[in-house]
C-alpha cells in the first residue's frame, strides 16, 4: 500500500459527458502527478500540481483540467469526453518537486461509451 | 526527446528459468531512471531507483542495473508470483519533470 488512494476505481460515461476523477496523496507529499494508460501503453504524463499550482502539463488538450486542494489532494476533470479518453488514470504523489520517488495510486478506469 | 524503449514486449518464463529485460533510454540529462511493476488493472508499484551508470539494486528475485543508455532488470529463478507487466521510466534535469514511460514487458512465468 502507497497510501495514494483514488476514487472511483470503476465508471462508465456517455461520449461528451464531463467527469471527475479524484486522488488523495500520499502523507507529507505536496507534488501530484496525472497519468493516462491506454492498453498495452506506458503511462503518458497529462499534468502536475506543486502547492497548487499547475507547474507542468503534457500532449494534452484544455478539455483536461485539474485541480489541487490545501491539503495536496487533486481532481482530474476531463470535459466533452471521448471514446478514446476510455483508460486507466492514474495519480502519483512525490514529497517535493525535488523529490525522486513516485508512489501511484491503484487508478480509476474510465470507459467512454 | 526523450524516450525508453523497453525489450521484449512480451517473455514467457518456466519457473526458475532465469532471464533479464531490457531499458534503453534516449534522454538529455538523467536524474534518475525507475523500474515499476504492474499487476492487470491496477496501479504501478516503485521497485527501484538508479541514478548513475554502474549502480545496481537489489530486491528479493530482481536485480537493477544502469549503464549510460541502458537498464537491465534481472530476474533470478522467477516464480508464478513474479507474473506482471515490468515498466521503465526516466526522469530528467530537475526534479520536476514527469516521469517518461516504456510500454512495458509482459512477462508470465509458468509453474
Amino acid at each position: 500500500e502507497t497510501g495514494v488512494t483514488q476514487s472511483p476505481t470503476h465508471l462508465i460515461k456517455t461520449r461528451g459527458q464531463q467527469v471527475t476523477l479524484r486522488c488523495s496523496s500520499q502523507s507529507g507529499h505536496n507534488t501530484v502527478s496525472w497519468y493516462q494508460q491506454a492498453l498495452g501503453q506506458g503511462p503518458q504524463f497529462i499534468f502536475q500540481y506543486y502547492r497548487e499550482e499547475e507547474n507542468g502539463r503534457g500532449n494534452f488538450p484544455p478539455r483536461f483540467s485539474g485541480l489541487q486542494f490545501p491539503n495536496y489532494s487533486s481532481e482530474l476533470n476531463v470535459n466533452a469526453l471521448e471514446l478514446d479518453d476510455s483508460a486507466l488514470y492514474l495519480c502519483a504523489s512525490r514529497a517535493t518537486t525535488g523529490g525522486v520517488e513516485a508512489f501511484f495510486g491503484q487508478g480509476t478506469r474510465l470507459t467512454v461509451v | 526527446e526523450d524516450q525508453v524503449t523497453q525489450s521484449p514486449e512480451a517473455l514467457r518464463l518456466q519457473e526458475g528459468e532465469s532471464s533479464s529485460l531490457n531499458c534503453s533510454y534516449t534522454v538529455s540529462g538523467l536524474r534518475g531512471l525507475f523500474w515499476y511493476r504492474q499487476d492487470p488493472g491496477k496501479g504501478p508499484e516503485f521497485l527501484f531507483t538508479l541514478y548513475s551508470a554502474g549502480e545496481e539494486k537489489e530486491k528479493e528475485r530482481l536485480k537493477a542495473t544502469l549503464t549510460k543508455k541502458e537498464s537491465f532488470l534481472h530476474i533470478t529463478a522467477p516464480k508464478p508470483e513474479d507474473s506482471a507487466t515490468y515498466l521503465c521510466a526516466v526522469q530528467t534535469h530537475s526534479g520536476n519533470t514527469p516521469l517518461v514511460f516504456g510500454k512495458g514487458t509482459r512477462l508470465s512465468v509458468i509453474a
